[in-house]
């Protein structure tokens, strides 16, 4: 089992521009959720998607961000005219299903740089 | 709300040397506590839960509610162990973990 696999890995972008992170969950899973670590900071939950289903959002910012797991095909993180404060590390995790005692297994990050 | 704090960012130890990582939270309900461990270029990784009382790499961690604390320690520290390390807490929803910023630990040879 591959793991949770993101790309890219790193992403430059100006500022302006959109930025796209994919997500590909491992084997079996089929609940996603996307973290977001801005410098010096812990990683902070944005959202929890199940297949074409958003399910909590309530850590997404409320403008230029929007993710999506579809039936088919990797969930993306879209972050439209990035600007400065969009830099960080975006990590996306995957489980089984949801509830006490079910693991979370995390990728290994896709680090936006804003310039 | 929900707050862990790490309040050491960085931690150095010698090898054989005893290690304590601290975690504090504040949660007003039944928390579940973890956590996670990233060595160098590799991906986040649950170390453990609380809930499951075990110790994994010789790493143990005791939730003090009374505290509320879930320090992580080892007796004996070896230089594989050289990470960063992460509490993390659950407040009711598995999924929505809250994170600590993070504690380098270096233990040198």
């Amino acid at each position: 089992n591959a793991g949770v696999m993101q790309n890219p890995r790193h992403l430059v972008r100006r500022r302006g521009q959109e930025a796209r992170l994919r997500c590909s969950p491992m084997k079996g899973h089929s609940h996603v959720y996307w973290y977001r670590q801005l410098p010096e900071e812990g990683l902070k939950f944005m959202v929890y998607l199940q297949k074409e289903n958003i399910i909590d959002e309530s850590g997404m910012p409320k403008e230029r961000f929007s993710a999506e797991f579809p039936k088919e095909g990797p969930s993306i993180l879209r972050i439209q005219q990035v600007v400065r404060g969009d830099s960080a590390a975006y990590f996306c995790a995957s489980s089984q299903s949801e509830g006490s005692g079910n693991t979370i297994y995390f990728g290994e990050g896709s680090w936006l740089t804003v310039v | 709300a929900q707050r862990v704090t790490q309040p050491e960012k960085l931690l150095s130890v010698f090898k054989g040397a005893p290690v304590e990582l601290k975690c504090n939270y504040s949660y007003s309900g039944s928390p579940e506590l973890f956590w996670y461990v990233q060595y160098s270029r590799q991906r986040l990784q649950l170390l453990l839960r609380h809930i499951s009382r075990e110790s994994i790499k010789g790493f143990t961690a005791d939730l003090n509610k009374g505290e509320t604390s879930f320090h992580l320690k080892k007796p004996f520290a070896q230089e594989e162990d050289s990470a960063m390390y992460y509490c993390a807490l659950s407040g009711g929803s598995n999924y929505k973990l809250t994170f600590g910023k993070g504690t380098l630990l270096t233990v040198n040879p």
